[in-house]
């Protein structure tokens, strides 16, 4: 069976300082494809990342990084200064099917920044 | 807007009814997704199309859900004597192969 864990419900911040989302998955097909999707207030899902299992590279995309890590089964995001734009909810999500690429999502957290 | 789009946005019919949504995906993208979230809680999978197939329906999907994809552009998912668990966010998302879906904003549907 496929699940996506985010333990973290809720995080608050204040403005510039940096946040860690954690994410951990489980699955025993040893190809598969880990996603992070950002949903605001507005309700749309918004893409930030694709990463698949048989590169671990981490990968920084201006404030946002991700860590993949598969020994111990996680894909962590970390937004560096953030910013009171960067509240929302976020989801970590895997697919391991070839035929429909559905999407298995974690509960989500959701991320207050301050000002 | 070359999106995907929804419609409507808001829906608030009564137990019992029959309500029918819309998804309208990038043109392009030959697969299309509907899932259903709840408060605090994840997307769940629905039901997926590639072009005019449905090739997957999730065991959430009851006898009273049906979806479409007419020639395999617009869907429509159709819910057949509302009831107050199916009161959710209804999403529909898009892609073109094993690349990332793009998903609308949604229909928030309630039923009172």
């Amino acid at each position: 069976a496929q699940k996506v864990t985010q333990a973290q419900t809720e995080i608050s911040v204040v403005e510039k300082e940096d946040v860690t989302l954690d994410c951990v998955y489980e699955t025993r097909d040893t190809t598969y494809y880990l996603f992070w999707y950002k949903q605001p207030p507005s309700g749309e899902l918004v893409f930030l990342i694709r990463r698949n299992s048989f590169d671990e590279q981490n990968e920084i995309s201006g404030r946002y990084s991700w860590n993949f890590q598969k020994s111990t089964s996680s894909f962590n995001f970390t937004i560096t200064a953030s910013q009171v734009v960067d509240s929302a909810v976020y989801f970590c999500a895997l697919t391991t099917s070839y035929n429909t690429d559905k999407l298995i999502f974690g509960t989500g957290t959701r991320l207050q920044v301050f000002p | 807007d070359t999106g995907v789009s929804q419609d409507p946005r808001h829906k608030i019919t009564k137990r019992g009814q029959n309500v029918t949504f819309r998804c309208d995906p990038i043109s392009e993208h030959n697969r299309l997704y509907w899932y259903r979230q709840t408060l605090g809680q994840g997307p769940e999978f629905l039901t997926y199309f590639q072009n005019e197939a449905q090739l997957e329906k999730s065991r959430l999907l009851s006898d009273r859900f049906s979806a479409e994809r007419p020639k395999g552009s617009f869907s429509t998912l159709e819910i057949q004597r509302t009831e107050q668990g199916d009161s959710a966010m209804y999403l529909c998302a898009s892609s073109h192969g094993m690349v990332e879906a793009f998903f609308g904003q949604g229909t928030r549907l309630t039923v009172v």
